[in-house]
């Protein structure tokens, strides 16, 4: 799976929009793009994944470069309850994988601060 | 989506003994993950579980010290065996949804080895 580098941290304004940057320069054509989040004592959450397109959902908007080399998260509103870890993570489609799913590879992630 | 139930949400142990977390899904799952989270860091994944076969290690990770069990499709245990205080870590379960398109995680076991 392709590496991917975000900061380590970000502070964002509570009510403002959350913009959350990753790059993976080495992704392949057939690699998604995904986010996870993590918030303190839990387990990893799924937020949003995308291929070349960008994506919306009811958590987010994951806005991806033309050249695929990097990608931003977007959370419009930020809240107190979006502080949290974020994980940026590269892999293959299932149908690429050799049919079965893989684990995630997790970086650092960047801790997203919310500030009141 | 898939629910996941992690059990002991949380233990402290002593050195040299074993502790096996379980991992129960509400529904029948493939592939079941196990991960490790150490204070502070990332997580790892530390074996993939198949049901009717046995584990997949990542480097690193042992069947001797990290034995793992999948008798069904809705459940599996891992075993932290012979611990010492570096396996002090949070363990997590995790499957993929149906679609293979996002990852389910449980909440985690946090164990402290004394």
């Amino acid at each position: 799976d392709a590496k991917t580098t975000q900061p380590t941290s970000m502070d964002c304004a509570e009510g403002r929009a959350a913009n959350l940057p990753c790059n993976h320069s080495t992704i392949s054509g057939n690699e998604y793009v995904y986010w996870y989040r993590q918030i303190h004592s839990q387990g990893p959450q799924y937020i949003i994944h995308g291929l070349k397109n960008n994506e919306t959902n009811e958590m987010a908007s994951l806005i991806i470069t033309e050249d695929r080399k990097s990608s931003t998260l977007i959370l419009p509103h930020a809240t107190l309850r979006d502080t949290a870890v974020y994980y940026c993570i590269v892999r293959y489609a299932i149908m690429y994988s050799g049919g079965g799913a893989d684990g995630l590879t997790f970086g650092k992630g960047t801790h997203l601060i919310i500030q009141p | 989506s898939a629910v996941i139930s992690q059990k002991p949400s949380r233990d402290i142990c002593q050195r040299g003994t074993s502790l096996t977390i379980q991992c129960q899904v509400d529904s029948q799952v493939t592939m079941m993950f196990w991960y490790r989270q150490q204070p502070g860091q990332s997580l790892t994944l530390i074996a993939t579980a198949n049901q009717g076969s046995e584990a997949t290690y990542e480097s690193g990770f042992v069947i001797d010290k990290f034995p793992i069990s999948r008798p069904n499709l809705t459940f599996s245990t891992l075993t932290v065996s012979n611990m010492s205080p570096e396996d002090s870590s949070i363990y997590l379960c995790s499957v993929e949804g149906h679609q293979n398109t996002e990852a389910f995680f449980g909440q985690g076991t946090r164990l402290t080895v004394v």
